[in-house]
């Protein structure tokens, strides 16, 4: 059974400040892995998505990586700001067979971005 | 419409009451995926649909778990007998037909039993 795993569990960094964020999967063989963000009382929202057959994806101050042999992802997000402050979730899809449309998540790193 | 939306957003429930819980999925998306995220944990998949039809239920929980999508739109989680344990934001997803969709959250509802 696929087990994905985050650390840290909590981070506070002050304003300006470039964070990396860690991901790691025990079973290499996904279809894709995504990074989500979640506000407190909202849904989740999608920030990155990476193929397997994808290295890293960069958007605006954001850029995740993804080494699929090791089971590892980081999320590096540049320059922090006080509307960073969030809950990151990270989520592998299968690679194949049953349960192959169904993302399996972290437990999340909750940002605490200090002005 | 816009986005994903979810209905009640709150919902409290003594322990024993049937709860019905709704998705509103984003108009022309065929995958609909239902959640349950307890507190402090990440969200667990329980449900998939595509369309109509409910292709994978391997994590509802127990039997008092059904979900339905009879017309391949609006969906329905329906807790029966609800339990303390059963208290947790219960998340809503839909994407385009193929695994390569993102797939888009709702707001989720917060259920809590008593």
């Amino acid at each position: 059974k696929q087990e994905v795993t985050q650390i840290p569990a909590a981070l506070s960094v002050p304003e300006g400040e470039n964070l990396v964020l860690n991901c790691s999967f025990t079973d290499s063989a996904i279809y894709n892995l995504q990074w989500f963000r979640q506000d407190p009382g909202k849904g989740l929202t999608s920030l990155l998505l990476i193929q397997s057959s994808q290295r890293e994806q960069t958007s605006g101050r954001l850029n995740a990586s993804l080494d699929k042999s090791s089971g590892r992802s980081t999320l590096y997000i540049a320059a922090s700001q006080p509307g960073d402050s969030a809950t990151y979730l990270c989520a592998v899809k299968k690679g194949s067979g049953a349960g192959s449309y169904q993302l399996t998540f972290g437990k999340g790193t909750k940002l605490s971005v200090i002005p | 419409g816009a986005g994903v939306s979810q209905s009640p957003r709150y919902k409290v429930a003594k322990r024993g009451q049937d709860v019905a819980l709704r998705c509103d999925p984003i108009s022309g998306h065929v995958s609909l995926f239902w959640y349950q995220q307890a507190l402090g944990q990440g969200p667990e998949f329980l449900t998939y649909f595509q369309n109509e039809a409910q292709l994978d239920k391997s994590g509802l929980p127990s039997d008092r778990f059904f979900a339905e999508r009879p017309e391949g739109s609006v969906s329905t989680l329906k807790i029966q007998r609800t339990q303390q344990e059963d208290s947790a934001v219960y998340l809503c997803a839909s994407s385009s037909y193929g695994r390569q969709e993102t797939q888009y959250f709702g707001p989720g509802t917060r259920l809590l039993v008593l």
